[in-house]
């Protein structure tokens, strides 16, 4: 069964310190990997897609990375404003409608 | 660029209502879209995906004729939730792609339905 896992469930920072989101995935065959974030109260914002292993894109103080197993979102030098919930969600080869399975999120708070 | 637009955005009604929310991509056209809910503290359910012109394709468990979803053109979906209750209070969100299907989905900014 496809599945997304994603750690910690919250995480709270410093500004200034850096640290890294995960997301483990069980899919059969990977079309893509995407990163969201989403404010309390909005639909969720795209930030990244990432296609095969090995691939990084960034953004700002964002970074991700995919391996075959996992994603990492790495976020360099938070601000508060980087406080939100980040979505990691991937895509199966299988599934012909563009059907994504998402992970719990994590609930990152910045403090100031 | 991708932006989807989502209204109304609040919506308290009766239980025994009908409530109709529409989707709309507005700088795209949108070969898919797809309804979610979403409860307090916890990840997107997918509802169901729909494609212009055709029937929507509904999730285990989720009742097709408790909530109906037309796809009219390809800028535009509608949900309707028919005789609302209590329990079919929720955030419900749309998305949208563009184009081929590992593409990303672009999320509108959500419905928050409460039925009293």
């Amino acid at each position: 069964e496809d599945q997304v896992t994603q750690s910690p469930e919250a995480l709270r920072l410093q500004e200034g310190e850096s640290s890294s989101l995960n997301c483990s995935y069980t899919v059969s065959g990977l079309r893509g990997l995407f990163w969201y974030r989403q404010d309390p109260g909005k639909g969720p914002e795209f930030l990244f897609t990432l296609y095969s292993a090995g691939e990084e894109k960034e953004k700002e103080r964002l970074k991700a990375t995919l391996t075959k197993k996992e994603s990492f979102l790495h976020i360099t030098a938070p601000k508060p404003e980087d406080s939100a919930t980040y979505l990691c969600a991937v895509q199966a080869k299988n599934n012909q409608g563009g059907k994504l399975i998402f992970g719990q999120g994590t609930e990152l708070s910045v403090k100031p | 660029g991708a932006v989807v637009s989502q209204h109304p955005s609040w919506v308290i009604c009766k239980s025994g209502t009908s409530v109709k929310i529409e989707c709309r991509s507005l700088d795209f056209q949108a070969t898919t879209m797809f309804w979610y809910r979403q409860f307090p503290k916890q990840s997107l359910m997918l509802m169901a995906t729909s494609n212009e012109g055709s029937k929507a394709t509904y999730e285990q468990g989720v009742e097709k004729d408790k909530f109906l979803i037309n796809h009219a053109s390809l800028t535009l979906s509608t949900l309707t939730v028919t005789s609302a209750h209590p329990e079919d209070s929720s955030f419900y969100i749309c998305s949208a792609t563009q184009g081929a299907t590992d593409q990303p989905q672009h999320f509108g900014d959500g419905t928050r339905l409460s039925i009293l």
